[in-house]
């Protein structure tokens, strides 16, 4: 079982609709959780990170983190085509004293379409 | 915008070439890391750092080295290149460990 992991893809909404990405991680130690967003031949930029179960918006972003089933989701609220991307989950984990390893596990990535 | 750079963006090397990718942050962060990603395929850590003289290897198993003998700056080093080391090479630093910033990469292909 991979440590991460994430539905390939692709995911294709129109354009307006609400993108929903989903991941699941195997380590119930992991912390800190993480959204990155891809373009094709270009490296990952950060978008939302979360700590705490529940949800956490930033403009049309909103990831939701629930421990117990061990799950992170990332929507995308009012697509755009500009969204179109591989979208990576990453999870790291905090050591027995609470600071971090600073080690990011990463998904293989949810290839996400918007069309117009 | 997170200011860390790398260079060359693309190299193209014959085999048994040594070469070194270049990876310096302004932002002085104390914590800098090396992924490997092939196209498609998700990102594997293969060198970090917590601070100056601190290296220490990845989850992925590679041929290459790191060095860190300044805060700004952590170069990867292939002693001899090889077909099997094409790949994109992303360097990231950060200041706490958890959110982590990237630089463009560099694409290596070895013919």
């Amino acid at each position: 079982q991979k440590e991460v992991e994430q539905n390939s893809g692709p995911l294709s909404v129109p354009e307006g609709a609400i993108a929903s990405l989903n991941c699941t991680y195997s380590d119930r130690g992991s912390q800190s959780f993480f959204w990155y967003r891809q373009y094709s031949g270009k490296s990952p930029e950060l978008i939302m990170f979360i700590y705490s179960n529940g949800d956490k918006e930033d403009g049309r972003f909103t990831a939701q983190l629930n421990k117990a089933s061990q799950y992170v989701s990332l929507l995308i609220r009012d697509s755009q085509p500009s969204d179109s991307a591989t979208y990576l989950c990453a999870v790291i984990l905090l050591n027995a004293g609470g600071t971090s390893y600073g080690k990011l596990t990463f998904g293989q990535g949810t290839i996400l379409t918007v069309h117009p | 915008e997170a200011d860390i750079y790398q260079t060359p963006r693309y190299l193209v090397i014959g085999t048994g070439k040594k070469i070194t990718l270049e990876c310096s942050q302004t932002m002085g962060h104390d914590k800098m890391y090396w992924y490997q990603q092939d196209p498609g395929m998700e990102l594997h850590l293969i060198h970090y750092s917590y601070g100056v003289n601190s290296t220490e290897k990845g989850d992925l198993s590679s041929e290459s080295t790191v060095s860190r003998i300044r805060t700004e700056h952590f170069p990867l080093t292939l002693e001899s290149a090889r077909p099997s080391h094409t790949s994109q090479y992303l360097c990231a630093s950060s200041i706490t460990g958890n959110e982590q910033f990237f630089g463009p990469g560099t694409r290596l292909t070895v013919l």
